[in-house]
């Protein structure tokens, strides 16, 4: 059975800082990886996505994310983050061979420092 | 393109009344998922349609939670009788038919509380 592992619970940073939220997944097969973000009153919403090909993906708001598969890893990062990014964010995998259902991690709340 | 609408927003309930959840799904959008956050957790699937017809209800406590989507579109989720575990939001998702784009898009969520 697939599962997802996220060892960050809450993070806080101050503005300016580099951000990598950790991610590691449970699947013994092709995998798709996604990231999910959640500011605080709006829906769920993809931040980034991984299916094959180049494994460092980039997404909005200059996320970006690698996908390091002899570590079962999908880390997410971001050069230095801004007071907006303050948000919950989940890491999800989906089984290729059944591609439209994926399993969720359990989040990490990110707070900024202005 | 509008997107995933559900309502109530918000619902507040005694243990052991029952309660239902409406979703109306992007336009063309044959999967839908039903999705259960706990404070806390991430989502955790619930049931999975595609189209009218039901993919995956392995998670779904069946004793008490129903969920139908009965023309293809609209789906509702109903909980009879509730108990305080219940408490969470209940996320709906829509996906659009290509394999090629395998993005969940969530509405906004109902947050119940039972008392």
């Amino acid at each position: 059975a697939q599962s997802v592992s996220q060892h960050n619970h809450h993070v806080i940073l101050s503005e300016a800082a580099s951000l990598e939220l950790g991610c590691n997944y449970s699947y013994g097969g092709t995998v798709n990886l996604f990231w999910y973000v959640q500011y605080p009153g709006q829906h769920l919403q993809l931040l980034l996505k991984y299916f094959s090909g180049d494994p460092l993906v980039k997404g909005i708001k200059g996320f970006e994310a690698e996908f390091i598969k002899s570590k079962f890893s999908f880390n997410l990062r971001k050069p230095s983050v801004q007071w907006s990014d303050t948000a919950e964010y989940f890491c999800a995998v989906g089984a290729y061979s059944s591609a439209s259902k994926i399993i969720f991690g359990s989040g990490t709340r990110l707070s900024i420092r202005p | 393109e509008a997107g995933v609408a559900q309502s109530p927003r918000y619902k507040i309930i005694e243990k052991r009344q029952s309660v239902a959840f409406w979703c109306n799904p992007i336009s063309g959008h044959a999967t839908l998922y039903w999705y259960q956050q706990i404070l806390g957790q991430g989502p955790k699937l619930l049931i999975q349609f595609q189209n009218n017809g039901v993919v995956d209800d392995s998670q779904l406590p069946k004793d008490r939670f129903s969920a139908e989507r009965l023309k293809g579109v609209d789906s509702t989720l109903k909980i009879q009788p509730a108990k305080l575990e219940d408490s969470a939001v209940y996320l709906c998702a829509s996906r659009g038919p290509a394999a090629s784009t395998d993005t969940q898009y969530f509405g906004p969520g109902t947050r119940l509380t039972v008392l």
